[in-house]
């Protein structure tokens, strides 16, 4: 069974469309996350939530909005689409942090979004 | 969160031991040093962490030294497998947030 899975693996899409990617894990962690990863392979997070609250909200345009409806799914949907938006997106879920503690993340396999 | 300075790139044989280093001048002392993998068209996969001296488990070994400034991931006899980027990341222990700042990663590429 596939630990942090998303889909879609490839979406190919027009500007100014609206999309949706969702993200679930089967891990039981509590924390879940959204990673973009540029063409230069810098990785830079977006957004956390755990047990559906949002707890990192980076500088990220409020076309982006993370849904996360359970503590098992967090889905990001994407508005009026740019070409700049074309890159990698990373899910990763891992227990919840607590002070003194470091929990590794589990990442799913991406998905491309290509903005053409 | 203390920022990391690796190399860009590095070039092995297969069967060598390959070492890369990583300088985190900054590090406080809640942090810890945590390493992860990311093979081409793949998520970031954990290898290890550490706080101080030595670590090793069936991946890797992370070496420390006291003043907790650099640490150096070791990986013994790589194979072609192993090419792919390696990330340093300085975490901190207090965070409540799990926050990962990525840098740009050392790109391993295993040759034959």
């Amino acid at each position: 069974d596939t630990a942090v899975s998303q889909t879609p693996k490839y979406l190919v899409t027009q500007m100014g469309n609206d999309k949706s990617i969702k993200c679930e894990q089967n891990l039981g962690h509590d924390t879940m996350y959204w990673y973009k990863q540029d063409s230069k392979k810098f990785l830079k997070i977006m957004f956390s939530y755990n047990n559906k609250e949002l707890i990192i909200n980076e500088t990220v345009p409020n076309r982006f909005s993370p849904k996360s409806p359970d503590k098992a799914h967090l889905n990001l949907h994407i508005n009026s689409l740019e070409l700049g938006d074309s890159a990698v997106y990373f899910c990763a879920s891992s227990q919840a942090h607590r002070g003194g503690s470091y929990n590794e993340q589990f990442f799913g396999p991406g998905t491309r979004l290509t903005v053409l | 969160l203390a920022k990391t300075t690796q190399p860009i790139s590095m070039d092995s044989y297969e069967g060598q031991e390959v070492n890369i280093t990583c300088s985190h001048n900054n590090i406080a002392t809640n942090d810890y040093i945590t390493w992860y993998q990311q093979f081409p068209s793949q998520g970031p996969r954990f290898i290890i962490q550490g706080y101080k001296t030595k670590v090793t488990n069936e991946v890797a070994s992370l070496f420390i030294p006291a003043d907790r400034k650099s640490s150096t991931l070791s990986l013994p006899r790589v194979s072609l497998s192993d090419t792919a980027v390696y990330y340093c990341l300085v975490v901190t222990g207090s965070s409540n947030t799990g926050k990962l700042i990525f840098g740009q990663g050392t790109t391993l590429q295993v040759k034959p």
